[in-house]
This record gives structure tokens, sequence and C-alpha cells, in this order.
């Protein structure tokens, strides 16, 4: 069964320093996203994207992160300076149409700590 | 108002037992509406679509009220692997939006 891969699993990075989450979306999919869940909260939606470029962000994506898919294959999330409250799994995610109904499928998420 | 909500459980339940439990979304307009499975720690995965007419697989039924904007998820002759936290998912154009969960516990 096809894939959605995150690296890495576990990543610790002290306050203000930038972070770089990878993953490798399912290849004929087109639509990929990235997810949060701080520890004993709900996923939170954070940016969709498509054809290049964001198609939808929530108010948590603030400046100070970013997404690129800069060859073809890996969709990354930057957070430029992170903070304590960025602490959370970070999962990515990937569909070939929009909705749950055309193979949406979730990584294996990254935990990110900030100290 | 949150856009979905869950009654949160715990709900502990002996092997064999039926547990039902529910979700309602603030959204009108929602088109798509699923249950995902979570384990500790893990990425959510997909239990189920939800459809108007409700709908069956396996040992789970979900159901849907538009008219009351609420979600059902019955398990019937729960196993210990169904101990889980169950996801209300609702889905918008791109996002999918996700209660806070409802964890089930199934004691031997």
């Amino acid at each position: 069964e096809p894939e959605v891969t995150q690296t890495p699993s576990h990543q610790v990075t002290q306050m203000g320093q930038e972070v770089i989450l990878r993953c490798v979306p399912i290849s004929n999919h087109l639509y990929f996203y990235w997810y949060r869940q701080i520890l004993g909260q709900k996923v939170e939606f954070l940016v969709s994207f498509y054809n290049n470029e964001i198609s939808e962000k929530s108010e948590i994506f603030d400046d100070q992160f970013s997404v690129e898919r800069p060859d073809g294959s890996n969709f990354t999330l930057k957070i430029r300076s992170t903070k304590l409250e960025d602490s959370a799994m970070y999962f990515c995610a990937s569909s070939y149409r929009t909705g749950t109904d055309y193979g949406y499928t979730f990584g294996s998420g990254t935990r990110l700590t900030v100290v | 108002r949150k856009e979905v909500e869950q009654d949160p459980g715990p709900f502990n339940v002996p092997e064999g037992a039926t547990v039902a439990f529910n979700c309602t979304y603030s959204n009108s307009a929602s088109q798509s509406f699923f249950w995902y499975r979570q384990d500790c720690r893990k990425e959510p995965k997909l239990l189920m679509s939800v459809y108007s007419s409700g709908n069956e697989d396996g040992r789970f039924t979900a159901q849907l009220n538009r008219a009351s904007q609420y979600i059902s998820l019955l398990i019937r002759d729960s196993k210990l692997s169904d101990s889980a936290t169950y996801l209300c998912v609702v889905n918008d154009d791109y996002k999918l939006s996700f209660g806070a969960g409802t964890t089930v516990t199934v004691r031997a």
C-alpha cells in the first residue's frame, strides 16, 4: 500500500532555531497538507498546497511558517524561528483530489520538541 | 463555537459489548464526514466515511443526521483491538476539521 513518508520521526531543536520537516507524498497525489497535533489536543489543519501554491492556510500558519515542493517529490514545512509552543506532532498528508474519499493519506508524523 | 465537538469519553467496555458515541459539527454547508481512528501518538487512519443513508463496515455503523448536524459511530461486538481514540472529521474543501476524539478502552 502506498505510503506518505515523513522524516525525521523526532526532532529536538532549540528555541529560535529554524527547522525543516520533510515529507514524501504518494507519487500520483496532487494535493498536499500539513497538520499538527499538540500533545493532548486535537489535530489542527495548517496548510494545503496544490499546483505549487498554497490553497488554504489556517490562522496558525503565520509568517514563521512556509511550505515548499522543491523537487517534485518532497514537500517541506519550514518553521523559521521556533517557539516552545511549536512543540507538537506534525503530520503531512496527501490526496489525489480534495476530500478523504480520494486517497487522503497521513504520514506517521514528526515529533518536534522545542527546548 | 468549536467546529467539531465530541464526547471525550472515556468509554470503558468489556469485550463483546456495544459502544456508541456522537459528534456534532457547526458548518451546515459541510459535505463530507468521516470517522478516523488514532492510536497513541500515531497518525490518524481512516475508519470509514459517513453517508446520509447511514453505512456499515463490519462491526462499525455510522449515521449522519444533516438536519441536526450530528454524526454517530456504533461498534458492535467490541474487540480488544478496538481500543483507540475515535476522531470525528468534517471535510470542508481542502481541509479536514477534527474533533478532539472519543477514547474507547475495551477490557478483557
